[in-house]
């Protein structure tokens, strides 16, 4: 199976402060790769897919990059609706899997 | 709108059988592969299985392998999940959820709300 690692697992942060988060996968998966946002008691929602490709309706404000085994999302401008936890997910093979998710926190 | 719609959650005892169904509407069903993935209280999320959008295709997580059964009736735009032989670990909260494209890629971009399954005696 393939191992998704998120780092950090949380992160304080401003409104405005630039956030980078990063997922690393135990074996190469090319860029089948997703990122979600998922707010407390809510069902996750689809940010970035490929690795890098924007989801309809997902501000530009979420960008994703990487191939192989290291991934990153960045949120370049921090805002109050951002605050959430969020998750990379491999789509290359089966089982699929999740990060372990970091949680982003208003400092 | 695109809408999915999960029932059938509710308390059962360690060893005990429930079956989870998936109202799809908004969309054509019998396109897309479909997704169940679970939370566990406070924890993360967990894929539990997919199915392809014909059910020619199916795939288990290790966890729930020879437990669970996924199937779908394109028919009634109906995603299910058959839990048998349950144990307090399979306690989460769990959702279907929508391939994005049409060909099975899997990446979720509809969710429902999902429902709650709690093993316990």
């Amino acid at each position: 199976d393939i191992q998704m690692t998120q780092s950090p697992s949380s992160v304080s942060a401003s409104v405005g402060d630039r956030v980078t988060i990063t997922c690393r996968a135990s074996q190469g998966i090319s860029s089948y790769l997703a990122w979600y946002q998922q707010k407390p008691g809510k069902a996750p929602k689809l940010l970035i897919y490929a690795a890098s490709s924007f989801q309809s309706g997902v501000t530009s404000r979420f960008s994703g990059s990487g191939s192989g085994t290291d991934f990153t999302l960045t949120i370049s401008s921090l805002q109050p609706e951002d605050f959430a936890t969020y998750y990379c997910q491999q789509a290359n093979s089966f089982p699929l899997t999740f990060g372990g998710g970091t949680k982003v926190e208003i400092k | 709108e695109v809408q999915l719609v999960e029932s059938g959650g509710g308390l059962v005892q360690p060893g005990g059988s429930l079956r989870l169904s998936c109202a799809a509407s908004g969309f054509t069903f019998s396109s897309y592969a479909m997704t169940w993935v679970r939370q566990a209280p406070g924890k993360g999320l967990e894929w539990v299985s997919a199915i392809s959008y014909s059910g020619g295709s199916i795939h288990y997580a290790n966890s729930v392998k020879g437990r669970f059964t996924i199937s779908r009736d394109n028919a009634k735009n109906t995603l299910y999940l058959q839990m048998n032989s349950l144990r307090a670990e399979d306690t989460a909260l769990y959702f279907c959820a929508k391939d994005r494209q049409a060909g099975g890629y899997y990446y979720m971009d509809v969710w429902g709300k999902g429902t709650t399954v709690t093993v316990s005696s």
